[in-house]
Parts: structure tokens; sequence; C-alpha cells
């Protein structure tokens, strides 16, 4: 699976939109691109993902360059509840599905 | 969403007995589970790959005799850590992808943390 590089941190105000960046530039043609956060202390928690087009839920969107080198989620209103470690993962969902966890970035949400 | 539940949340123990980690998929069936260990500062870190009804598959590293690992039925998956020394106190975490979930959407426990002494 492609690697990915994210900053290791950043910070964002309470109530702001929050966009983290991922940098993908080996993705290959058939590897989707996955968010999950991590709040201190406790499991992952899948957000998004998405393989050409842009993405959106009820936590967040992804947003993939053109040429899926490179993918930002947002969060629209970021509330200090999504402070927490931001991991953006390519997988190419094969026979196990494996994900590998790089560092992610921690998003602080300040008041 | 889909719940995963791990027991114990935490456990605490002494050196050279065995400690066991439950992990239970409580409304959907998980063919496969996967088992994370994760020491302070640092990310997940896989260590098995675990399929219902089959031996699990370990990562490069990963001692398959300290770390027994078995996926009885769709709903359960269990982690013993064998003969535990204070190196494998860490953060344990498992995942389950349901039957027909996309490729890469996994649901994780809450995770079990060791504390061997």
């Amino acid at each position: 699976d492609a690697k990915t590089t994210q900053p290791p941190s950043m910070d964002c105000a309470e109530g702001r939109a929050a966009n983290l960046p991922c940098n993908h530039s080996t993705i290959s043609g058939n590897e989707y691109v996955y968010w999950y956060r991590q709040i201190h202390s406790q499991g992952p928690q899948y957000i998004i993902h998405g393989l050409k087009n842009n993405e959106t839920n009820e936590m967040a969107s992804l947003i993939i360059t053109e040429d899926r080198k490179s993918s930002t989620l947002i969060l629209p209103h970021a509330t200090l509840r999504d402070t927490a470690v931001y991991y953006c993962i390519v997988n190419s969902g094969g026979s196990n599905y494996k994900l590998t966890f790089g560092k992610g970035t921690l998003l602080t949400v300040n008041p | 969403g889909a719940v995963v539940s791990q027991h114990p949340s935490w456990v605490i123990c002494k050196s050279g007995t065995s400690v066991k980690i439950e992990c239970r998929s409580l409304d959907f069936q998980a063919t496969t589970m996967f088992w994370y260990r994760q020491f302070p500062k640092q990310s997940l870190m896989l260590m098995a790959t675990s399929n219902e009804g089959s031996k699990a598959t370990y990562e490069q590293g990963v001692e398959k005799d300290k770390f027994l690992i078995n996926h009885a039925s769709l709903t359960l998956s269990t982690l013993t850590v064998t003969s535990a020394h204070p190196e494998d106190s860490s953060f344990y975490i498992c995942s389950a992808r349901g039957i027909g979930s996309p490729a890469g959407e996994l649901f994780f426990g809450e995770g079990s943390r060791l504390t061997v002494l």
C-alpha cells in the first residue's frame, strides 16, 4: 500500500473548519484513501473514505485532488471533542484489507 | 454504527502469567478481525490478522507462540498473551470488518490496557 505523509500536529479554533492535509503521491489506481481518528486512550474511529470523487458524510468531507496525489479532510465546525490524532491511510482493499497506521496528525481544537 | 467490544478494558498481571483479551462484534458478523498493539505516544502496530475458522496470520516480528489468537466464531476473537513480561505492557486494540463492508472500513474496540508487573 502507498505511503502517506501528514503534518505531525495542527491547531484549530473551536467552531472553525479544520482542514487536515495528507500527501499520498505514490497512490495507485485501485487504492482508496481512508481517514480514521483516535481520541486519547480509545480505539480508532472510522471517519470517511474515497477513491476519486469528493465525499461527505455526517462527520466530515474528503477532498481528493484530481491527480489523487493528495487529499484534505475537512471538519466543518470543529469542537473540543474533535481533538484527536487523525490518520490518513491508503489501502487497496487487498485480500485481508489490512490497514497500516502512520503517525497521523494531532489536531488540537482550542476554545 | 457497528460496535466492537473488548474485555477487559484494563488488566494488571504478574510477570510470567497469561492474560486473555476478548474482542466481540456485538451487532454484526466479522469474517476478519485484526489485532493491534500501541505503545505510549506511538502509532498502532498491526500484530496479526484473524479469519474465522482458520489460523491467524502474524506480522513479521510478532511471536505467534507468545500471542495466541483464536477466532472461533464470527463474533468473537481472543488474544492470549502467554508468559507475559513487563515489555508486553501495552494498549491492545482489536478491529473487525463486517461481511459486505467496504474494503478498509474497520470497526475498532475500545482497547485493552495491559500492565505486567
